[in-house]
């Protein structure tokens, strides 16, 4: 089974610090995706990598930044956390195809919460 | 543009009923995939079922069917002999051929099984 994992369920943050949200998978995938999930709004993309040291901005990649220095783990970095950055923050992996399926495999996600 | 729309934010819905569940999509690419996810209270994206731009039968997994009419652009979700656990947020998203392995999502549905 594909296995997506998050490092932390819960995440309370201060205004201003650098928070790193940490994704891994083990299923040799070359796409990793991070979105942020709010009420209402469904799942955005922030940004996704579609091979190592690569990165493609999302539709909302501005307060985030990405790392992707092994092809496994995919980082989202906010530089100075901001209220606004409260949500649920979701990981995914895919392999590459060169069709249009490509399912999209999740973590649990990780519901941060700025103070 | 939006590109996925569901325009049912919450739905309540007797067990053993079939329910459906409406997505409808833009796009000006030929081939694209539309894909269903479940979300449960644990906050995990389920996959359900897959539906290919080309394909000439609506996809069917278990108790989940997709209703595909691709002239109206409409792909909605049909669950049969709804059960208890089928409460959860009801995600559609589309892939673009073009889009390099992103997938879009529309806001989601609340579905409510009432015992």
């Amino acid at each position: 089974d594909v296995k997506v994992t998050q490092s932390s369920r819960y995440l309370v943050k201060r205004t201003g610090e650098k928070v790193f949200l940490e994704c891994v998978q083990d299923m040799d995938h070359e796409n990793m995706f991070w979105y942020r999930q709010d009420p209402g709004l469904g799942l955005r993309l922030i940004y996704f990598s579609y091979d190592v040291k690569m990165k493609e901005k999302g539709d909302i990649p501005e307060g985030y930044s990405v790392s992707r220095e092994k092809k496994e783990r995919f980082s989202l970095i906010l530089e100075s956390a901001s209220t606004n950055q409260t949500s649920m923050y979701l990981c995914a992996s895919s392999p590459r195809s060169g069709s249009s399926y490509n399912e999209q495999f999740f973590g649990p996600g990780t519901r941060l919460t700025v103070l | 543009a939006q590109k996925i729309t569901q325009t049912q934010p919450g739905m309540f819905v007797q067990e053993k009923e079939a329910v459906t569940l409406d997505c409808t999509y833009d796009t000006s690419d030929p081939s694209y995939g539309l894909f269903w996810y479940k979300q449960p209270s644990s906050g995990e994206m389920i996959f359900l079922i897959y539906q290919g731009s080309y394909d000439q039968q609506n996809a069917t997994e278990g108790r989940y069917s997709l209703n595909f009419q691709k002239a109206r652009k409409s792909a909605n979700l049909v669950i049969s002999a709804s059960q208890l656990g089928d409460s959860a947020m009801y995600f559609c998203a589309m892939r673009e051929y073009s889009s390099a392995s992103k997938i879009i999502f529309g806001s989601g549905t609340r579905l409510s099984i009432r015992p």
